[in-house]
């Protein structure tokens, strides 16, 4: 079965901007969680969604949020780009939680400019 | 706050050798779930091995192996018969509900 897909792969921004990422989940897992990887912080938890619901949210700004789609496909948006987002952006599915574990895509790379 | 610790940055091991990984992590939830994955530089992050922590028998997975101490809060991943292709960065994750915090890697080289 297909795995998890994100889209674009890469990406160019500029300082400033806004941008929205997607990642299309396992089909049959309704649980996407969003992970923003950095060589300096490394692997930072940014929020998880559940059947269109907001479970769990991690420590970023009001400038990172997300969404679900009731096919369980997300997308995660920010606003006003800061040459610090400039990082790997990795989602996660899973069909409820720990107990299955988690599927990653291949992730989005964001240069911000 | 949860957090995880892997100690060491870099690892080396010899091809058919065994090497071992180090993970301590603390956290106040009863109900977690303990992972190891890997992300070669591909970047994608391949899942290793689960660990459920209300479970005390320890997980295994072909080569790959853990020893789970929740006492200590500790979970070490065993590499068995180390092959070329095990080259990557590994980290160690807990958490429960998508919401996984991760150590900062542990980069393992394999030499032929």
């Amino acid at each position: 079965k297909a795995g998890v897909t994100q889209t674009p792969r890469y990406l160019i921004k500029t300082r400033g901007q806004q941008v929205t990422l997607s990642c299309s989940p396992i089909s049959g897992h309704r649980s996407v969680s969003w992970y923003q990887q950095t060589p300096g912080q490394g692997l930072q938890f940014l929020f998880e969604y559940f059947s269109e619901t907001q479970r769990n949210k991690g420590n970023f700004p009001g400038r990172f949020s997300g969404r679900q789609f009731s096919n369980s496909r997300s997308e995660m948006n920010v606003s006003t780009l800061e040459l610090g987002d400039s990082a790997l952006y990795l989602c996660a599915s899973s069909l409820g939680g720990g107990s299955s574990g988690y599927t990653f895509g291949s992730g989005t790379r964001l240069t911000v400019v | 706050a949860q957090t995880v610790t892997q100690s060491q940055p870099e690892m080396s091991v010899q091809e058919a050798e065994t090497v071992t990984l180090s993970c301590t992590y603390d956290t106040s939830e009863s109900d977690y779930y303990l992972f190891w994955y890997k992300q070669p530089p591909s970047r994608q992050m391949i899942l290793v091995i689960r660990q459920e922590a209300y479970k005390q028998q320890n997980a295994t997975e072909n080569r790959f192996s853990v020893n789970f101490q929740k006492a200590a809060k500790s979970f070490s991943l065993k590499i068995s018969d180390s092959q070329l292709g095990d080259a990557a960065m590994y980290f160690c994750a807990v958490g429960s509900q998508g919401n996984l915090i991760f150590g900062k890697g542990t980069k393992l080289s394999v030499k032929p």
